[in-house]
């Protein structure tokens, strides 16, 4: 079975500088999706960004990018400039894939992250 | 375009009542999901479904029933509301690529 691990429960970051959220994976699977979540206060789930396990290069998205690390099965996300919008929960999800159709998804413990003024 | 649509998104149960969460996307994904996610944790999943008339446990599927009659349609049953049930519950579907999520429903149930 697959588990997705997120060991900060809690971080905090000062405005317009960087901070990298940790995010472990256990899978035997070859075929996957890695994923960060955002959820404000408004409960909203916001995909941040992706990453396909067959790809060697490091998904980027703005401010936002991974450092995929297969072997170590680690997703590291990291925010630049970090900014005052940015305070939510994030949680790292992994999917599997079947096909081109998805796959059972599951879901980190979520750390909660706090941008300060 | 409504994506992801979950209903009630307010309701109080009382121990021992049932009730069924109803999710219905207008997307044609085959992959759908019920998530619950307590205060300050992380979404745990309950059931999936690939495909009209295919379900399957997720990691906390005691006390919910499901059924997938439709690619569009989702419910979630809770039979014998508990009080370990008070949570808030999300629907989803998905692509390969990227899953949508309802608005969630809280449910307390007392």
């Amino acid at each position: 079975a697959q588990t997705v691990t997120q060991s900060q429960p809690e971080m905090s970051v000062q405005e317009a500088e960087t901070v990298t959220l940790s995010c472990t994976y256990d899978t035997s699977e070859n075929n996957y999706y890695l994923f960060w979540y955002k959820q404000p206060p408004s409960r909203q789930m916001i995909l941040v960004i992706r990453q396909e396990a067959y790809k060697q290069q490091n998904a980027t998205e703005n401010r936002f990018s991974v450092n995929f690390q297969k072997a170590a099965k680690s997703f590291s996300l990291k925010i630049s400039d970090s900014q005052l919008g940015d305070t939510a929960m994030y949680f790292c999800a992994f999917m599997k894939q079947r096909g081109n159709q998805g796959g059972k998804l599951i879901f980190g413990q979520g750390t909660e992250l706090s941008v300060k003024p | 375009n409504a994506g992801v649509t979950q209903t009630p998104k307010f309701r109080i149960l009382k121990i021992g009542q049932s009730m069924t969460l109803q999710c219905t996307q207008d997307m044609n994904h085959n992959y759908m999901y019920w998530y619950r996610q307590d205060p300050g944790m992380g979404l745990k999943l309950i059931y999936y479904s690939v495909g009209a008339g295919i379900t399957d446990k997720g990691e906390v599927p005691n006390g919910y029933n499901v059924s997938r009659s439709t690619t569009e349609d989702f419910p979630l049953r809770l039979e014998l509301a508990a009080p370990s049930q008070t949570s808030v519950y999300f629907c989803a579907s998905s692509t390969n690529t990227e899953a949508f999520f309802g608005q969630g429903t809280r449910l307390t149930v007392v």
